[in-house]
Parts: C-alpha cells; sequence; structure tokens
C-alpha cells in the first residue's frame, strides 16, 4: 500500500540549531512528495514539495530532496528559529490517484 | 479571496445528536477534501470529492456522510455522533490532484460527551 512514516517527535531545538525530521514512503506508483506545516490552532500550509526524483524543494530556508532510491525525503534547516516552533507532515500522492497520504506530524519547538 | 472557511469552529454535540459541518472554497478547486486529525495519527481521509455531485470514501468513512452539491461548498454529515466522532476536522481543497497542493481550512473542534 502507500504510507508514510515520519520521525517521532517531539523535537526541541535551541535556536539556530540545524534541523532533520525524516520521512520515507511506500508507494504503489510514482508519488509526489511535500511537506505541510502547521502553526498552533491554524490548518495545514503547504511548506514546499517535489514531483520527481532528485528534485529539491525549498522554501523559508528549508529544503528538501527526493531520493527515489532510499524512497526518502527529508526535510532540513540550516539554522531554525523560534518562529519555526510547530507540527510538520511529510505526505504523498500518487500520479494516478485521487488522495494524499499523510504521516503522523513531528513537533518541533524552537527554544530562545 | 477567503480561501477556504470552515464552520463552525467549534462544537460540542452529546452522543447521539447530528449536526453538519460546512466548508466552503472560493478558489474554483476541483477537489474538495474532509479529514480528521487525531493525536498521534496525523490526518486521516475521511471522504473526498473530484467534483460537484462526486463524492468517495476515504479511510475511515464510517458514521460520516458527505455531499457536494455546489462546486464550492462540501458538507460533513454525522447523523448519530459517538464519543469516537471527537476530533479536529479538516477540509481542504485543490485545483487537481496530481502535483498540485491542498488548501486547508482552519480546522473544526468537534467533542462528543
Amino acid at each position: 500500500g502507500n504510507s508514510v512514516t515520519q520521525m517521532e517527535g517531539p523535537v526541541t531545538l535551541s535556536e539556530e540549531a540545524f534541523l532533520t525530521i525524516n520521512c520515507t514512503y511506500t508507494a504503489t506508483g510514482y508519488p509526489s512528495l511535500f511537506w505541510y506545516v502547521q502553526y498552533p490552532g491554524e490548518g495545514l500550509q503547504l511548506l514546499l514539495k517535489a514531483t520527481k526524483a532528485d528534485d529539491k524543494g525549498s522554501n523559508k530556508g528549508f529544503e528538501a530532496t527526493y531520493r527515489k532510491e532510499t524512497t526518502s525525503f527529508h526535510l532540513e534547516k540550516g539554522s531554525v528559529q523560534v518562529s519555526d516552533s510547530a507540527v510538520y507532515f511529510c505526505a504523498l500522492i500518487l500520479n494516478t490517484g485521487n488522495q494524499f497520504y499523510f504521516g503522523t506530524g513531528t513537533s518541533l519547538t524552537v527554544i530562545p | 479571496n477567503a480561501g477556504v472557511t470552515q464552520t463552525p469552529k467549534f462544537r460540542v454535540l452529546k452522543t447521539g445528536q447530528s449536526m453538519t459541518l460546512l466548508c466552503a472554497q472560493d478558489m474554483n478547486h476541483e477537489y474538495m477534501y474532509w479529514y480528521r486529525q487525531d493525536p498521534g495519527m496525523g490526518l486521516r481521509l475521511i471522504h473526498y470529492s473530484v467534483g460537484e455531485g462526486t463524492t468517495a470514501k476515504g479511510e475511515v468513512p464510517d458514521g460520516y456522510n458527505v455531499s457536494r452539491l455546489k462546486k464550492q461548498n462540501f458538507l460533513l454529515g454525522l447523523e448519530s455522533a459517538a464519543p469516537s466522532q471527537t476530533s479536529v476536522y479538516f477540509c481542504a481543497s485543490s485545483y487537481s490532484a496530481y502535483s498540485y497542493e491542498q488548501y486547508f481550512g482552519p480546522g473544526t473542534r468537534l467533542t462528543v460527551t
């Protein structure tokens, strides 16, 4: 089947630390991959996406590279800020499907 | 341009009561979705629609019904609420499915006692 596995949180980092949130996937076809972010009390917002192997999605200092050989889409940021505190979701959709598949989310707290 | 809106924002129901959650989008999107979010389980798809007048079941459809009579609206109904339906419900819409992002509403927090 289709599924997304994220590293479990919560993750707590000091400001300016390096962030990695791991995401791996299983897909029966060819997926597009996404990272969504949810700030407290809000709905999810698209952070970045990649639609084919070796593509790199980037936004607001976050990056993720679509690695088909390792079925991974790890999220990274070189220097986190307090304002990055949120829950991050990895997701996929197949090129033949109508449904998104979300990971369970990883909570990030950045302390000053 | 309001994006995706949800009504109501909060609701408390007693077991057995019914209610309808309304989702509206003003982006002329074809696809609309209803998810529930529970701690430790991420988002799970309840029902979705690929166009006006069409609906389909998602991962956890039992106990819910939906309707898409107008392209801009997607209604989620609970006919007989149960405590297991206590959750945060999110509506989303997208122009198409593959490679297009979903736009999410702010959520409805439902408590069933």
